[in-house]
């Protein structure tokens, strides 16, 4: 069974950084590109950053570039989301996705709170 | 960047009945190379990730009932309910995976009229 789980979320204050991590298992991950979705309260979702196989292709939403940065070790099965200059519009549930064309397994996402 | 337009916005049904929803890429979403339609449908219920519900436009994900069904091509797409069950009330997503960024849809949420 295809398991992702997210961790690394809280409360931050606005300037500030975030490590999120998704391990994953039930598959083998260095064959899927992975993404980063994230969801603000009671809102639509927002597709954030993607990484290839091996970590030599990312890209990343215009509202996070140059703030966020996406990693991935496949040796230990794990997806990163490095969040720095953390704004209060990157309040969201932040969902660790696989992708093997679409994006067919998701995480059950974590809450970054960036507030004072 | 491919903006995804859903509607409508929400949608009341009498259980049994039939519920479709729209959804516009403002350009086409078709692959050539492949001869398919790069778009998902998702659904999503309160404090869920969303769900696959219909991958490459009109593929029903294993284990979807089959009151659910996609069509569609280029920038006209459509997700059918035949016969609306209890179970079935969420928000709806389309989504293309054709061009980075990976657009999603505004959602489409379904009530029981």
């Amino acid at each position: 069974e295809v398991q992702l789980v997210e961790s690394g979320g809280g409360l931050v204050q606005p300037g500030g950084s975030l490590r999120l991590s998704c391990v994953a298992s039930g598959f083998t991950f260095s064959n899927y590109w992975m993404h980063w979705v994230r969801q603000a309260p009671g809102k639509g979702l927002v597709w954030v950053s993607h990484i290839n196989w091996d970590g030599s292709s990312t890209s990343y939403a215009d509202s996070v570039k140059g703030r966020f940065t996406i990693s991935r070790d496949n040796a230990k099965n794990t997806l990163f989301l490095q969040m720095n200059s953390l704004r209060a519009e990157d309040t969201a549930v932040y969902y660790c996705v696989r992708s093997s064309h679409y994006f067919d397994s998701w995480g059950q996402g974590n809450l970054v709170t960036v507030s004072s | 960047d491919i903006v995804m337009t859903q509607s409508p916005d929400s949608l009341a049904v009498s259980l049994g009945e039939r519920a479709t929803i729209n959804c516009k890429p403002s350009q086409s979403v078709f692959y050539n190379s492949d001869n398919k339609n790069r778009l998902t449908w998702y659904q999503q219920k309160p404090g869920q990730p969303p769900k696959v519900l219909i991958h490459w436009a009109s593929t029903r994900e294993s284990g979807v009932p089959d009151r659910f069904s996609g069509s569609g091509s280029g920038t006209d797409f459509t997700l059918t309910i035949s016969s609306l069950q209890a179970e079935d009330v969420a928000v709806y997503y389309c989504h293309q995976y054709h061009t980075s960024p990976y657009t999603f849809g505004q959602g489409t949420k379904l009530e029981i009229k």
